[in-house]
């Protein structure tokens, strides 16, 4: 069964404290890996997507990158307007349909 | 602004009612997607409409239905409603790579 795995569930980081979210995976036939940012009550906002391992992608203070199991969001000098949730989802190919499949998501709060 | 609208934002109703959502997806899309969020199952994949005709189905309740219209809107229909459906429900749009991007939801509470 394709399942998206997200650590930690919360993560509490005083401003400028760089960390980074971790997403593992088990998928058959990964067709790519997707970061979104979502603020309480509000529609997942799109950040990056990954193909393949090696991949880097950056916007701002964020950086993601990809190996064959996991995937890390890295969170540099945060402020506090970066709190928020961060999903990570992998687009899983299973006889012929595609679907995407989100992690639980990571929980962030970056205190001033 | 993801471009993604969604009405209403709000849908208080009773169990055993029927309701209807709607979402109009970004100009350009193709791709309609809905998503159901609740707080001990996190974000779970329903259906996808492309041009029209449905593409994939994830974890939809048989008295979940869903289409899209030649404009390209969709609805997602639930009927029998039960209090476990109380939930925020999303509607995404995505013109290629699954790159999907989210409109605001419609919060659904079931009394």
């Amino acid at each position: 069964e394709d399942q998206v795995t997200q650590s930690p569930e919360a993560l509490r980081l005083q401003e400028g404290e760089s960390s980074s979210l971790n997403c593992s995976y088990t998928v058959s036939g990964l067709r790519g890996l997707f970061w979104y940012r979502q603020d309480p009550g509000k529609g997942p906002e799109f950040l990056f997507t990954l193909y393949s391992a090696g991949e880097e992608k950056e916007k701002e203070r964020l950086k993601a990158t990809l190996t064959k199991k996991e995937s890390f969001l890295h969170i540099t000098a945060p402020k506090p307007e970066d709190s928020a949730t961060y999903l990570c989802a992998v687009l899983a190919s299973n006889q012929g349909a595609q679907k995407l499949v989100f992690g639980q998501g990571t929980r962030l709060t970056i205190n001033p | 602004d993801s471009g993604v609208t969604q009405t209403p934002k709000h849908l208080i109703t009773a169990t055993g009612q029927r309701v209807t959502l709607r979402c109009s997806p970004r100009s350009g899309d193709l791709s309609v997607y809905w998503y159901q969020q609740s707080l001990d199952q996190g974000l779970q994949f329903l259906i996808q409409y492309y041009n029209g005709e449905e593409r994939a189905k994830g974890n939809i309740l048989e008295r979940f239905s869903a289409q899209q219209f030649p404009d390209l809107h969709s609805e997602l229909n639930l009927s029998s409603l039960e209090l476990g459906d109380s939930a925020l429900y999303f509607c995404a749009s995505s013109r290629r790579a699954y790159e999907q991007y989210f409109g605001p939801g419609t919060r659904l509470t079931v009394t």
